[in-house]
Parts: structure tokens; sequence; C-alpha cells
């Protein structure tokens, strides 16, 4: 059974500040990864979606990597701000029973202005 | 477009009562997905459906039901509620096929008592 682990489980950092949040996954023959982005009492908003056969994609200021074979995956946040601090949620989607999602617990983020 | 929108917000039941959670989409999406997101954890798929008369279970099924007899609605029955099924409820869609991202609801907050 696949699992998705999320280190940290929280994190703190100055505004302007680059940080990576980092997603690790048990099991390689993913379909696609998908980071979201969750609001206290709010619903997931997708950031990124990268397919298995991608290594990276970018959004302005954010950028998400994918190295399958070693099941990990990086969130990149550039310049961090205030509003950037939010839960943030990676998803593998596996490529048997493809329509489940296995999501990790998330990495709280707070920047500090 | 509104999107993925969830009624009710919030709900307290009592053990035993029963309660449907309605979702509605209006992006024509085939694929819709109910998952319960337990405090600190991460969300769980209760049942997904491919398409109008289709449902299947997904990794925590007991306890619900679903239909679906229209393209927008996916709505979630539970018929005896438990204490254990205190949790936030969000509804997903996404288009047909599996590459592409799931689009989520605001979510429903239920407290089980």
């Amino acid at each position: 059974k696949q699992e998705v682990t999320q280190i940290p489980a929280a994190l703190s950092v100055p505004e302007g500040e680059n940080l990576v949040l980092n997603c690790s996954f048990t099991d390689s023959a993913i379909y696609n990864l998908q980071w979201f982005r969750q609001d206290p009492g709010k619903g997931l908003t997708s950031l990124l979606l990268i397919q298995s056969s991608q290594r990276e994609q970018t959004s302005g200021r954010l950028n998400a990597s994918l190295d399958k074979s070693s099941g990990r995956s990086t969130l990149y946040i550039a310049a961090s701000q205030p509003g950037d601090s939010a839960t943030y949620l990676c998803a593998v989607r596996q490529q048997t029973g493809a329509n489940n999602l296995f999501f990790g617990t998330g990495t709280r983020l707070t920047v500090i202005p | 477009n509104a999107g993925v929108t969830q009624t009710p917000k919030f709900r307290i039941l009592k053990i035993g009562q029963s309660m449907t959670l309605q979702c509605t989409q209006d992006m024509n999406h085939n694929y819709m997905y109910w998952y319960r997101q337990d405090p600190g954890m991460g969300l769980k798929l209760i049942y997904y459906s491919v398409g109008a008369g289709i449902t299947d279970k997904g990794e925590v099924p007991n306890g619900y039901n679903v239909s679906r007899s229209t393209t927008e609605d996916f709505p979630l029955r539970l018929e005896l509620a438990a204490p254990s099924q205190t949790s936030v409820y969000f509804c997903a869609s996404s288009p047909r096929e599996t590459a592409y991202e799931q689009y989520f609801g605001p979510g429903t907050r239920l407290t089980v008592t």
C-alpha cells in the first residue's frame, strides 16, 4: 500500500526566505503527483501537477520536482511571503487503481513578517 | 463557474442519526470523489464515481453510501452516524482522464456526539 510522508510537519521561516518542502512515497509506480495548499477551515487548492514522465513544474514562485525512482518530490517556494502561510499537501496517484489519490499528512508553513 | 460546491458547511449529528452531504460540480467532470480528513491526517478516499450511474468503494467506505444519478451531483449518505465519523468531508471532481488535476470543494465539517 502506498505511504506518503511529508517532512517537516511544521515549518516557520522569516519573510523573504526561500524554502523547500519534502514529500516521499514508498511505491514508485505512480501516474502523477499533485501539490495542494490548504488554508485553515478551507478546501484544497491545486498548486502544481507533475506527470510521472516529468521532472519538474513551475508556477510563479513555486517549483515542484519529481524523482520517481527514489520516491521523492520537493516543493520549492522562492521569496516567501506571509500570504504563503498554509498547510501544503502532496498526493500521488497510482498507476493501478488510478482513481485513488494517496495523501501525505502535510507541512504547516508559517511565514513570519 | 462555481466549481465544486458542498452543503452544508457545518453539521452536528447525534449518534444514530442520518444525513446526506451534498456535492455539485458545474464543470461537466465525469469523475467525482468523496474524501474524509481527520485532524492532523491526510485525506482518505471514501467513494468515487467515474460517471453517472457508476460508483465504487475507496479506502474507507464503511458506514457510507453514495449515488450518482447525474453528472453534476454526487451525494454522500451517512445512515447511522457514529462518533468515528466526526471529520471534515471533501468532495472533488476531475475530467475524464486520470492525468488531470482534482478540484476540491470547501468541505463539510461534521461532528457526531
